[in-house]
């Protein structure tokens, strides 16, 4: 029992350049969300899918697109990185109603330059 | 104004202190309240939920005043292994999703 998992760990990109970032978890939860934190900052929300087929904008998506493969799966996708969205990124399930516990993955730590 | 306010810290005690954490939010219809714990360059994960009657583990107590809009954590015994940022976390089921503070650093001393 994985929990949840991120991939990459690590990823330097340059301005311009895209990529997605890959979320799975093991735990059958119906909500999954994507955050980013810059340093000495708290968790900020990116977007978030409370079930299967939905995807909701969170708190600063600008920059962002996702996925929600299916129930184990939400991509995050850079379209054209840039020097401001260097971070770190965490991935989070859960399993109650979308406000209960959420269980991270380990985060995607994400420069560009 | 932030959703979520914390103390701005850093705390830093010795080992064996009291110290308590403040946080308040601003939206009233929130219903759901935790405690998380980030160690540096980790992933948050839960320390406690927080519920009206106040609940207690170990060391650790916290307390949600509702009416104030007000959630505390309390570690008693301070341990090395204390030392952390602590985030605050409300949770909004009408929106399906929770807000996080920006967390208070604790550094516990020998």
């Amino acid at each position: 029992n994985a929990g949840v998992t991120q991939t990459p760990k690590f990823q330097v990109l340059k301005t311009g350049q895209s990529m997605t970032l890959q979320c799975a978890q093991d735990m059958n939860h119906n909500s999954m969300y994507w955050y980013r934190q810059d340093p000495g900052m708290g968790l900020r929300l990116i977007y978030y899918s409370a079930s299967e087929g939905t995807t909701d904008k969170g708190e600063v998506p600008n920059g962002y697109n996702v996925s929600r493969l299916n129930k184990r799966e939400f991509s995050l996708r850079l379209e054209s990185a840039a020097p401001s969205q260097t971070s770190v990124y965490f991935c989070a399930s859960s399993g109650r109603p979308p406000v209960g516990e959420q269980f991270f993955g380990p985060g995607t730590r994400l420069t560009v330059l | 104004r932030k959703e979520v306010e914390q103390d701005p810290g850093p705390f830093n005690v010795p080992e064996g202190a009291t110290v308590a954490f403040n946080c308040t939010y601003s939206n009233s219809a929130s219903q759901s309240f935790f405690w998380y714990r980030q160690d540096c360059r980790k992933e948050p994960k839960l320390l406690m939920s927080v519920y009206s009657s106040g609940n207690e583990d170990g060391r650790f107590t916290a307390q949600l005043n509702r009416a104030s809009q007000y959630i505390s954590l309390l570690i008693r015994d301070s341990k090395l292994s204390d030392s952390a940022t602590y985030l605050c976390v409300v949770g909004h089921p009408n929106a399906g999703k929770s807000t996080f503070g920006d967390g208070t650093t604790l550094t516990v001393k020998p």
